[in-house]
């Protein structure tokens, strides 16, 4: 049980595109869901929080109005990157929790490649 | 800003051979968690640990929480091949979990 799914695990776009990627939890309902970004040969860097049906929660350095995260039902999240750049290009991570449990499951990752 | 710090960076090391990773913070953590990930995936799970000196074993990997919840320990036994991985330490703060810098594990054979 407990599964988080993300699409697409890889997709590569053109510098001031926009890309969406959807992170599903399958079994389970989310209450919260997290988006991670990790940059090669780097850890996990928490972007932002989001609860479904309220605005998401940034970290400190990270933009919201280019980092556009939709969390509409208890099973799914997006972030959709605006107007990417090539330093925009990284590994993003999502992870999905429920209740109160605070365990975070995570999901496989997409690889964005902004050309 | 909460860190934590992980030693070794990198360890490259031949199968049967022990190893010991560090996970430091100057904060105080209610839980710490170890991950292992693999490339072009998700962090896997490995253990949660919650009370201070707590230790947890895992078949050949014994991990151990800090008496003051700052610091946490990753020992393996014997490694193997399989081992190979980035692992992660990550405090939890609340809700949110705060990744370590990560210790990169190569086994050879």
């Amino acid at each position: 049980g407990a599964v988080v799914s993300q699409h697409p695990s890889r997709v590569i776009c053109k510098s001031g595109t926009s890309v969406k990627i959807e992170c599903r939890s399958l079994d389970f309902q989310a209450t919260t869901m997290f988006w991670y970004r990790q940059f090669p040969k780097q850890s996990l860097m928490l972007m932002a929080t989001s609860n479904e049906g309220s605005k998401a929660t940034y970290e400190q350095g990270v933009e919201k109005d280019k980092f556009l995260i939709n969390h509409a039902s208890l099973t799914l999240s997006t972030l959709t990157v605006t107007s990417a750049h090539p330093e925009d290009s990284s590994f993003y991570i999502c992870s999905a929790s429920v209740g109160r449990s605070y365990e975070q499951y995570f999901g496989p990752g997409t690889r964005l490649t902004v050309t | 800003t909460q860190l934590l710090e992980q030693s070794p960076q990198f360890l490259s090391i031949q199968e049967g051979e022990n190893l010991t990773v560090y996970c430091n913070s100057s904060s105080v953590f209610s839980s710490l968690q170890w991950y292992r990930q693999e490339p072009g995936e998700g962090p896997v799970l490995l253990v949660t640990v919650v009370t201070g000196g707590e230790v947890k074993k895992l078949k050949r990997l014994t991990f151990q929480f800090g008496d003051a919840r700052k610091d946490s320990s990753l020992h393996i036994t014997a490694a193997q091949p399989g081992d190979t991985g980035l692992y992660l330490c990550a405090g939890r703060n609340t809700d949110k979990l705060i990744f370590g810098t990560g210790t990169r594990l190569q086994v050879f054979p």
